[in-house]
């Protein structure tokens, strides 16, 4: 059974202090690794696709990067608007219909 | 146009209500999902169409019926619903069905009563 872990579950940050996300997955042949934001209310936002290990992605503040049991979102200089929850989620090579596993996100707050 | 709509925002409902959730999007996206997502959870997939087929069911109860009338709308009908069915409802669009990110809605906010 594909499982996607994600840690810490909650992270309280000032501004300028930058850290890292990390998602542990593991899944019967990886077709893609997907980060998600979401605020309060409102739907995920999609973020980045990774897809073999390596392979690193940028926008803004935020880089992903992948190896074959994690990844890890790094938030550099955090401002106050980054404050929200940062969703993990994997596809598998059989999974059918588009079908993601998420893991359980991590709150992020960042202090002004 | 990159934005999925959803209406109603909130509802509430008795437990002795029909009623309907309804999704819509005009970029083209030939795949449409339903997701349930409680307090502080990740989002749960409950129903996939894909060409305005049902393509995915996981094993939802009966009381949540999907309809996809056209490629660009997606419909959730709510009968005889439970408390525990209180949670926010996400519709999803895609382009297709192989490793293609989601474009969410806002989603819709059910109380059941």
């Amino acid at each position: 059974e594909d499982q996607v872990t994600q840690s810490p579950e909650a992270l309280r940050l000032q501004e300028g202090e930058s850290s890292s996300l990390n998602c542990s997955y593991t899944v019967s042949g990886l077709r893609g690794l997907f980060w998600y934001r979401q605020d309060p209310g409102k739907g995920p936002e999609f973020l980045f696709t990774l897809y073999s290990a390596g392979e690193e992605k940028e926008k803004e503040r935020l880089k992903a990067t992948l190896t074959k049991k994690e990844s890890f979102l790094h938030i550099t200089a955090p401002k106050p608007e980054d404050s929200a929850t940062y969703l993990c989620a994997v596809q598998a090579l059989k999974a059918a219909g588009n079908k993601l596993t998420f893991g359980g996100g991590t709150r992020v707050l960042v202090k002004p | 146009d990159t934005e999925v709509t959803q209406t109603p925002k909130h509802l509430v409902m008795g437990m002795t209500n029909k009623k309907s959730l309804k999704c819509e999007q005009h970029m083209g996206h030939r795949a449409m999902y339903w997701y349930k997502q409680k307090a502080k959870k990740p989002p749960e997939l409950m129903f996939v169409y894909s060409y305005e087929k049902l393509s995915i069911n996981e094993s939802v109860p009966s009381r949540f019926s999907p309809e996809c009338p056209n490629s660009s709308l997606l419909n959730l009908h709510l009968h005889a619903l439970q408390p525990e069915d209180s949670a926010l409802y996400l519709c999803a669009s895609s382009k297709g069905l192989t490793n293609e990110k989601l474009f969410f809605g806002s989603g819709t906010q059910l109380s059941v009563l």
